[in-house]
């Protein structure tokens, strides 16, 4: 069975870099794509983009500038970068493996992220 | 952009009997249209794929219907463990993928 596991700094400056990685566990990495989905406090849920194995990304228009994700297939983890964060970033984020690239059939716990100083 | 929109905002049914959530698209998304049952503090999880496949382990109380604009998701005799949020999911105009905002079903 397939699980994922977000790490990362649960706390970050505004105008910081927040900067989260999804751990692996059950199945292969190098089948699937992989995105980051957040969730502000109390609202609905957000794509932020996804990641091929091979590397190749793709972003949601509205956050494509800062965002960016890598992976390290030898240590089954994703990782997610967003720049110059504001209190608007603050939100619980979910990794999440896609099915044939179309939608979300394996998610971690979410991690909760709080922009603050 | 495509935007989903899901009624209602929150809706009150008694366990045992049928819900029935409705989501709706901005423009036609054909079948490519998922559903997520969320409960508090957890991630979602996916029911419903294609508009009308159930993912596996889904009980088969839950049913989707639907193409083009308009969908429908059914619960028929409610557990105490569906009163949760329901999302849907666009996919049809990948790589972008857009949520509806959520129905909450509670207890009535």
């Amino acid at each position: 069975q397939v699980q994922l596991q977000e790490s990362g700094p649960r706390l970050v400056k505004p105008s910081e870099t927040l900067s989260l990685t999804c751990t692996v566990s059950g199945d292969s990495i190098s089948t699937y794509f992989w995105s980051w989905i957040r969730q502000p406090p109390g609202k609905g849920l957000e794509w932020i983009g996804y990641i091929y194995y091979s590397g190749s990304t793709n972003f949601n228009p509205s956050l494509k500038s800062r965002a960016s994700m890598s992976v390290d297939t030898s240590k089954y983890q994703f990782s997610l970068k967003l720049s110059s964060v504001t209190a608007a970033d603050t939100a619980v984020y979910f990794c999440a493996r896609m099915q044939l690239g179309y939608y979300f059939d394996h998610w971690g716990q979410g991690t909760l992220v709080t922009v603050s100083s | 952009e495509i935007v989903m929109t899901q009624s209602p905002a929150t809706l009150s049914v008694s366990p045992g009997e049928r819900a029935t959530l409705s989501c709706r698209a901005s423009q036609s998304v054909s079948s490519n249209l998922a559903w997520y049952q969320q409960k508090p503090g957890q991630a979602p999880r996916l029911l419903i794929y294609g508009a009308s496949s159930r993912a596996t382990g889904i009980p088969a109380r839950f049913s989707g219907s639907g193409s083009g604009t308009e969908f429908t998701l059914a619960i028929d005799s409610l557990q105490s463990e569906d009163f949760a949020v329901y999302y849907c999911q666009q996919y049809n105009y990948w790589p972008m993928y857009t949520f509806g905002q959520g129905t909450r079903l509670e207890i009535k």
